[in-house]
């Protein structure tokens, strides 16, 4: 199926450190979203983004969705170690109904030091 | 519950054998999705309802897969004679609205599903 390009696929840093992973796809999306994934449990919601060019923030998240409308990135500043999981970016192609189905990336696994 | 409840948490099936996935949705919630994620992979869509209505299946990967939500509320997603490739973790999600970009999408801790 249709997936979107994510990346980094892994990445392991120190506690405080910065991280900032990203998205692209060959299509335009009318919404981007960004999603924590733990293990055993279903994504959780962090982020959403409906404008191209919009920049949101989520306490420590800031995420921006492109102009292109064709990319979105998420940086997490200050990690701590419970922000450990999979983190998947998914896009929308259109509204309401069927349309809202999400497309999702493969994820970005992030491992945090102490 | 306050979420969104599947069960059974895990099952395991052997090739040929039909199971059957429950999903409980949020109460009230209008839509409701079905979703497959392969291991290391993120979720692929299935199907999708708007209350009982089946308004897309264009995701199900064959005629082996099923899904119902006769009342509007409750969701099982069945698969006929299982196979290998059919392993993976199934998350049903709602959300109170019909258009999850700005409704939030809750999702379930999933099934998951091991064909030997």
């Amino acid at each position: 199926g249709q997936q979107l390009n994510q990346s980094p696929q892994s990445m392991f840093i120190q506690e405080g450190e910065d991280v900032s992973m990203n998205c692209t796809s060959s299509s335009i999306f009318n919404t981007w979203l960004w999603y924590k994934q733990e293990p055993g449990e279903g994504p959780v919601l962090l982020i959403a983004l409906y404008k191209a060019g919009e920049l949101t923030s989520n306490g420590r998240l800031t995420a921006q969705f492109g102009i292109t409308r064709k990319d979105s990135f998420l940086n997490i500043s200050a990690s701590i170690p419970s922000d450990v999981g999979i983190y998947f970016c998914a896009g929308q192609l259109g509204y309401g109904g069927s349309q809202g189905n999400l497309i999702f990336g493969k994820g970005t696994k992030l491992s945090v030091k102490p | 519950g306050a979420g969104v409840s599947q069960s059974p948490r895990y099952k395991v099936a052997k090739r040929g054998q039909d199971v059957a996935l429950r999903c409980d949705p949020i109460s009230g919630h209008v839509s409701l999705f079905w979703y497959q994620q392969a291991l290391g992979q993120g979720p692929e869509f299935l199907t999708y309802f708007q209350n009982e209505a089946q308004l897309d299946k264009s995701g199900l990967p064959s005629d082996r897969f099923f899904a119902e939500r006769p009342e509007g509320s409750v969701s099982t997603l069945k698969i006929q004679r299982t196979q290998q490739e059919d392993s993976a973790v199934y998350l049903c999600a709602s959300s109170s609205g019909p258009d999850p970009s700005t409704e939030k999408l809750f999702f379930g801790s999933g099934t998951q599903l091991s064909v030997l």
